[in-house]
């Protein structure tokens, strides 16, 4: 079974422009979690989507957005880009929520974005 | 807002002894989730507790629920150099799935 991958691998952009990744989840996989990693603050969680809804959503500016389509696949786009949004970007998906008690989640290698 | 205290930051350990990073909160945790991250890699999911004074094993790691559910612990015995990385801890409360994580303990193992 192919795990959770994640497009662009890399991707180098300019302040003020936008930007939008891509995720695919493990096949029949429907929750779909957003992560942002950096040196300075760590691992921080952005949002969480399920059946094409946003169930959570964590401490980050409206500039961060996000939408899950039906065939459970994921994009997250990010607005008037700053130098502080350079960062390691991380798709998660679970075949179960949360609160299941067989709960488990599988990153994606993430897409390492730099905002010169 | 919530904030999870990892400890400690860094660990060296010689390989054959064990090794235990903690996770504590002020505030009571709904569950807390344990990921390792090797170096250059992403967070590989290691396991949920949900329960209080819940405790589970998975081979050489022992993870461990506090029963006021405010603290949390990795135990691995007889560290081996394949387990070295970023041990995280990220935990939620109040009902929803908006985890915090801390900051990671980063385990070297000397041969």
């Amino acid at each position: 079974k192919a795990g959770v991958t994640q497009t662009p691998r890399y991707l180098i952009k300019t302040r003020g422009q936008q930007v939008t990744l891509s995720c695919s989840p493990i096949s029949g996989h429907r929750s779909v979690s957003w992560y942002q990693q950096t040196p300075g603050q760590g691992l921080q969680f952005l949002f969480e989507y399920f059946s094409e809804t946003q169930r959570n959503k964590g401490n980050f500016p409206g500039r961060f957005s996000g939408r899950q389509f039906s065939n459970s696949r994921s994009e997250m786009n990010v607005s008037t880009l700053e130098l502080g949004d350079s960062a390691l970007y991380l798709c998660a998906s679970s075949l179960v929520p949360w609160t299941a008690s067989s709960y488990e989640q599988y990153f994606g290698p993430g897409t390492r974005l730099t905002v010169t | 807002g919530q904030q999870v205290m990892q400890i400690p930051q860094y660990q060296h350990v010689q390989e054959g002894e064990d090794f235990t990073t903690y996770c504590n909160s002020s505030t009571t945790l709904s569950n807390i989730q344990w990921y390792k991250q090797r170096p250059g890699g992403h967070p590989v999911f290691l396991i949920q507790l949900v329960k209080s004074g819940e405790v589970k094993k998975q081979k050489r790691l022992t993870f461990q629920f506090g029963e006021a559910k405010k603290n949390s612990s990795l135990h691995i015995t007889a560290t081996q150099t394949t387990d070295v990385g970023t041990y995280f801890c990220a935990a939620s409360s109040g009902g929803s799935y908006i985890p915090t994580f801390g900051r990671g303990t980063s385990l070297i193992v000397h041969p």
